[in-house]
């Protein structure tokens, strides 16, 4: 596609849920990147992907969180049992790969999840 | 440790006059420098990037950024400011070490461009 996509764009969820944000990348990205936009933390990253292989998942706050990538293509970032405090924008990215420092990530619109 | 830091919650500025906002960064080896800029309800848009070569980097909106290794500063600059450049600013730097190339994120910076 044009640019990264994200869905859905709103998620209102009850506490205990389970959620699932969906990030399609760019066409011929092989790199994925997830992070969360939170008004107590910022910017912070939680995973990326080269390929369907996940080399740093050090970002993920706690075992509820997981992802995946298949297909080299659309990426799925699950929360499991949603508390309050993952009430926050998730971001997806893209870039050519995960190698060569100058390639850009380009950045969807982000899914914006709130737990009540 | 990496880490950015943007040291301006905040800046105003009238329009049709030059603008400034501040990064300074802390790295171990090259750094690799990005600056991108996020409007209401969307996601982050990429405006420029500092990885090798001369210390004045152009981007896009009339946007450029400063690279300056002594004092470890990215600040980003546009010489008239516009309305329409209000928004929220992030500094970034990609991570080294281990098998990453996450970027670690400033706290942003709100830019508030009045007419």
């Amino acid at each position: 596609g044009a640019g990264v996509s994200q869905s859905p764009s709103n998620k209102v969820t009850e506490k205990g849920k389970d959620v699932e944000l969906r990030c399609d990348p760019i066409s011929g990205h092989t790199a994925l990147y997830w992070y969360r936009q939170s008004l107590g933390q910022g910017l912070e990253f939680l995973i990326y992907f080269q390929g369907n292989s996940a080399p740093d998942k050090s970002g993920l706050p706690s075992d509820r969180f997981s992802a995946e990538r298949t297909g080299g293509s659309v990426s799925t970032l699950t929360i499991q049992r949603t508390q309050q405090e993952d009430s926050a924008v998730y971001l997806c990215a893209s870039s050519l790969d995960a190698y060569l420092a100058k390639n850009i990530q380009y950045f969807g619109a982000g899914t914006r999840l709130s737990v009540l | 440790a990496q880490s950015v830091a943007q040291p301006e919650d905040q800046v105003n500025v009238a329009e049709g006059n030059p603008l400034t906002v501040k990064c300074t960064y802390s790295v171990s080896g090259n750094p690799y420098l990005f600056w991108y800029v996020q409007y209401p309800n969307r996601g982050l848009q990429f405006l420029l990037k500092y990885i090798t070569g001369d210390n004045l980097v152009k981007g896009s909106y009339g946007f450029e950024a400063e690279f300056n290794k002594s004092q470890t500063s990215f600040h980003l600059k546009k010489p008239s400011a516009l309305v329409s450049d209000s928004a929220l600013y992030f500094c970034a730097v990609r991570a080294y070490g281990g098998a990453t190339n996450k970027l670690i994120f400033g706290t942003g910076t709100l830019l508030a461009v009045q007419p």
